[in-house]
C-alpha cells in the first residue's frame, strides 16, 4: 500500500529558529516529491518539487532534500516568520506512463511564535 | 500565473439539499481537474480525477451518484455533492493541471469549500 509518513505532527518554535520537518514514503513507482504550505482555510501551495535524480532544491528559506534510496525527504526552514505558521504537506506522486496519482501526507502543523 | 478560484468558498444548509461547488482555472486551461476531501487535521484525501470532455475517474469507495462531476471545458469544473447529510460536512478542495498525464506539472489548487449540513 502506498503510504505518505510525515513527522512531526506538530511543531511549535520561535521566530528566527530553523525547523526541519520529515516525510517517509513507500510508494511505488515513485515519479516526484512535492512539498506544499497549506494556510489554515486556504488550498495548499507548492514550495518545491523533485524527481528521482535529484537530492534537493531551495525555494527562498525553504530547502527541501530527498533520499530516494532510503525514501525519505526533508524541508528545512530557515529563520522561520511568523507567516510560515502553516501546514505542510508532503505528497509523493505515483505512476508511470499514463497515469500519475499523488499520495497525500498527513502534514505538519507548524506554529511560529513572536 | 496559474490562478484556480473555488467558489462557494463557505456553504451551510439543510439536510437534504444538492450543493453544487464550482472550479474554475482562471488564467491557464486545465486539461485535468482533482477533487478532494480534507477532514480536520487530515490529510486531503482525492476523491475523482476528471479530464476536460470525459467521465471522471473516481477513487474506491467514492459514490458517484452522490458527488457529481461534470468538467465541460478547459476551465470548469463542477463538483454536485446530491441529497447532502451531516456525514457529508467537510472542505472541498479541488486542484487543476495543464496538461494530461504530465507528472511534473504541477497541480494548482483553489482555496476550498467548507460545506457545513445542519
Amino acid at each position: 500500500k502506498n503510504q505518505v509518513e510525515q513527522s512531526p505532527q506538530s511543531l511549535i518554535i520561535l521566530e528566527g529558529k530553523n525547523c526541519t520537518l520529515q516525510c517517509n514514503y513507500t510508494v511505488s513507482p515513485f515519479s516526484n516529491l512535492r512539498w506544499y504550505k497549506q494556510d489554515t482555510g486556504r488550498g495548499p501551495v507548492s514550495l518545491t518539487i523533485m524527481t528521482f535524480s535529484e537530492n534537493t532544491k531551495s525555494n527562498g528559506r525553504y530547502t527541501a532534500t530527498l533520499d530516494a534510496d532510503t525514501k525519505q525527504s526533508s524541508l528545512h526552514i530557515t529563520a522561520s516568520q511568523l507567516s510560515d505558521s502553516a501546514s505542510y504537506i508532503c505528497v509523493v506522486s505515483v505512476g508511470t506512463g499514463g497515469s500519475y496519482i499523488p499520495t497525500f501526507g498527513r502534514g505538519t502543523s507548524l506554529i511560529v511564535h513572536p | 500565473g496559474a490562478v484556480v478560484s473555488q467558489h462557494p468558498s463557505r456553504v451551510i444548509c439543510k439536510s437534504g439539499t444538492s450543493v453544487k461547488i464550482e472550479c474554475r482555472s482562471l488564467d491557464f486551461q486545465a486539461t485535468t481537474m482533482f477533487w478532494y476531501r480534507q477532514f480536520p487535521k487530515k490529510s486531503l484525501m482525492l476523491m475523482a480525477t476528471s479530464n476536460e470532455g470525459s467521465k471522471a475517474t473516481y477513487e474506491q469507495g467514492v459514490e458517484k451518484d452522490k458527488f457529481l462531476i461534470n468538467h465541460a471545458s478547459l476551465t470548469l469544473s463542477t463538483l454536485t455533492v446530491t441529497s447532502a447529510h451531516p456525514e457529508d460536512s467537510s472542505f472541498y478542495i479541488c486542484s487543476a493541471r495543464k496538461t494530461k498525464n504530465r507528472e511534473h506539472q504541477p497541480q494548482h489548487f483553489g482555496d476550498g469549500t467548507r460545506l457545513s449540513i445542519l
